[in-house]
């Protein structure tokens, strides 16, 4: 079956700082790839996502590349802000044959000023 | 576009009550899901629908826990004699899209406590 494998957490960063969060998967087929972010008392939102080899998706600053030979999507932001501090949580859907996510345990990321 | 909405956005029960949630999902999305999410976990998928048709439902999904999606718009997720475990926090998310390109989005939740 289909599951995805985070870093655990929770990280604490002072601001500024290189933020990466790893994240592995296993998938019977070629799935599409995404990171969900969670604010403080508010929902899940779509972060970026990626649905081929070696596609990048990128926002807020925020970046992950599909790396199928290592079968990874790391997030990686180079300067994060107070502003980042949530829950971070890589999934995957097994696209277009199945459609539910597979998701992570989440990292909880702080950022001190 | 008002994003997916929630009712309630919190439930306390007590142990053998049932309780009713409700999902709006985005207007014209044609796929809606259900989820559960504990405390420290990610979401576990429990079941989803495309239009009215329910087309899959997680082994989590016990015969205590039923949902309809009349007409193919909002849905509903009832939990019979709801025991302590099913405290969690349940997530709905729509999406409409064709093969590759397919995006979830979510709605706030509804955080269930059963007492």
């Amino acid at each position: 079956g289909n599951s995805v494998t985070q870093m655990e957490g929770p990280v604490t960063l002072s601001e500024e700082a290189f933020l990466t969060i790893n994240c592995t998967y296993t998938a019977t087929g070629y799935p599409s790839l995404f990171w969900y972010v969670q604010y403080p008392g508010e929902g899940l939102q779509l972060l970026l996502k990626a649905t081929k080899a070696d596609d990048k998706g990128s926002n807020k600053g925020f970046e992950a590349t599909y790396r199928k030979e290592t079968t990874s999507f790391h997030l990686e932001k180079g300067s994060v802000q107070v502003s980042d501090s949530a829950v971070y949580f890589c999934a995957l859907s097994d696209l277009p044959n199945d459609y539910k996510l597979s998701f992570g345990a989440g990292t909880t990321v702080t950022v001190r000023a | 576009d008002t994003g997916v909405s929630q009712d309630p956005r919190h439930k306390i029960t007590k142990r053998g009550q049932n309780v009713t949630f409700r999902c709006d999902p985005i207007s014209e999305h044609n796929r809606l899901y259900w989820y559960r999410q504990t405390l420290g976990q990610g979401p576990e998928f429990l079941t989803y629908f495309q239009n009215e048709a329910q087309l899959e439902k997680s082994r989590l999904l016990s015969d205590r826990f039923s949902a309809e999606r009349p007409k193919g718009s909002f849905s509903t997720l009832e939990i019979q004699r709801t025991e302590q475990g099913d405290s969690a926090m349940y997530l709905c998310a729509s999406s409409v899209g064709q093969g590759w390109d397919e995006t979830q989005y979510f709605g706030p939740g509804t955080r269930l406590l059963v007492l």
